[in-house]
């Protein structure tokens, strides 16, 4: 089936090591989001892709960074993990920009633990 | 400062019975809202959505009421069954410039719904 693919769905590392968390998505879509989900709390969107173009939003953190490569993967790469990264990133891809009217469809998740 | 607000962060509901969610927000700027749940260890899933031009939308056993001068919004099952159980999330739009569009979700609610 069509699906959006996270990996791994839980990672463990250590304060200040580097650490990448992988999307993959079948639908094709052109539009791929990285949001961090912290307990209890709003998924907060980091970034997003369309196409090759990159969209930083204004708050996220300059120790989160994107790639993607091609139309099916994205990552996730943390430069240095604090201990306040701890959370769940979530990966989502829709086929258009127009976010609100067109469905966002979102991976399962990787949980991301820092020791 | 939180401009989608579900202020129940849990609600229990007998099965058969209307299961209501709520939502506040407060930027007036929000033109579509949308509806996701959430299954453990699953990414969200859309649900349903309404346009500020609506004031109600209907999906099966699903229906969704907007109230734009309260800036409230609410999601009703009726009837609730087991397999609702989940977290929804209550998501808002508005458009930014061009054809970007800023998507804001609130912190969810926890659906229970008991046999």
């Amino acid at each position: 089936d069509a699906m959006v693919i996270q990996n791994p769905r839980y990672q463990v590392t250590q304060f200040g090591k580097p650490v990448t968390l992988s999307c993959s998505q079948t639908l094709n879509h052109n539009v791929m989001y990285w949001y961090q989900q912290k307990s209890s709390q709003a998924p907060k969107l980091l970034f997003h892709y369309y196409d090759k173009d990159f969209n930083n939003e204004a708050d996220t953190p300059d120790n989160f960074q994107s790639r993607r490569p091609n139309t099916s993967f994205c990552f996730l790469d943390i430069r240095s993990p604090g201990l306040g990264d701890a959370a769940m990133y979530l990966c989502a891809t829709s086929k258009t920009l127009d976010w609100g009217t067109d469905t966002q469809y979102f991976g399962p998740g990787t949980r991301l633990t820092v020791l | 400062d939180q401009q989608v607000k579900q202020n129940s962060p849990s609600l229990s509901v007998q099965e058969g019975r209307i299961s209501i969610l709520n939502c506040d927000y407060t930027n007036s700027m929000f033109d579509y809202f949308l509806w996701y749940k959430k299954y453990p260890a699953e990414g969200p899933t859309f649900l349903i959505s309404i346009s500020s031009i609506k004031d109600k939308n209907e999906d099966g056993r699903f229906t969704v009421f907007l109230n734009k001068s309260a800036k409230h919004l609410s999601l009703h099952i009726v009837p609730s069954q087991p397999g609702d159980s989940a977290v929804y999330f209550c998501a808002a739009s508005a458009r930014l410039s061009g054809s970007a569009r800023q998507l804001t979700f609130g912190s969810g609610t926890q659906l229970t719904v008991l046999p």
